[in-house]
């Protein structure tokens, strides 16, 4: 089964709001990253965070990780139209090195 | 650097018929894998190789194989097509995970479909 699971499956803001997706996930990790995916394309990454962080800044990103309740959110601030796309969580599978991806979040802005 | 490319881009299959997947890189990243991507159900991870000589598998493997001869090349071979495997297909390459996989690089996926 999978390992993270995105909440909301679908999200749609205007432009200049701030997008939140969240992640959760099951077992013991090392890392947590999130990943976008624009319609047609491979998967990007976007931001890494390791399982002893709290919060790691990306440019408009801010992704937060709490391990006590298995459970990541990511923040787009001030969104723009170019931020649709869909949003993935990947979480590695300890002790293997298996890194398994959640079933994402749809983002839609409109402008 | 071209990075992670897949072939084709699309293909489609009659039930029964077997093909292989091509995912070459040339970043010299050890770790490959594959997932196949279906509507609703994100990606799901079919085998993986933390090097040359070294495969295992994921969470959907049946019906798929894969080696790893070389560190660049990680080819996926459909034995007998069904059409349960009509999905689009991502190869990806990373690093070798020291404590955990770093950022993968993703293909830019096959289409495939099967009659």
């Amino acid at each position: 089964s999978q390992q993270g699971e995105e909440d909301p499956q679908a999200l749609s803001i205007q432009e200049g709001e701030n997008a939140t997706m969240n992640c959760s996930y099951k077992t013991s990790i090392n890392n947590l990253q999130w990943y976008r995916q624009n319609s047609g394309r491979g998967l990007v990454h976007l931001i890494l965070i390791r399982s002893n962080e709290r919060e790691k800044h990306s440019g408009r990103l801010r992704v937060t990780l709490d391990t006590s309740k298995k459970s990541s959110s990511l923040l787009i601030t001030a969104s723009r139209a170019a931020d649709t796309a869909s949003y993935f969580c990947a979480t590695d599978d300890s002790p293997t090195d298996k890194l398994i991806f959640g079933t994402g979040t749809r983002l839609q802005v409109f402008p | 650097n071209a990075g992670v490319t897949q072939t084709p881009k699309f293909q489609v299959l009659k039930t029964g018929q077997s093909m292989t997947l091509q995912c070459a890189q040339d970043m010299n990243h050890e770790y490959m894998s594959w997932y196949r991507q279906d509507p609703g159900m994100g990606l799901r991870l079919i085998h993986y190789s933390v090097g040359a000589g070294i495969t295992d598998q994921g969470e959907v493997p049946n019906g798929y194989n894969v080696s790893r001869s070389t560190t660049e090349d990680f080819p996926l071979r459909l034995l007998s097509a069904a059409p349960s495997q009509t999905s689009v297909y991502f190869c990806a390459s990373s690093p070798l995970p020291g404590t955990g996989p770093k950022e993968q690089f993703f293909g830019p996926g096959t289409r495939l479909t099967v009659l």
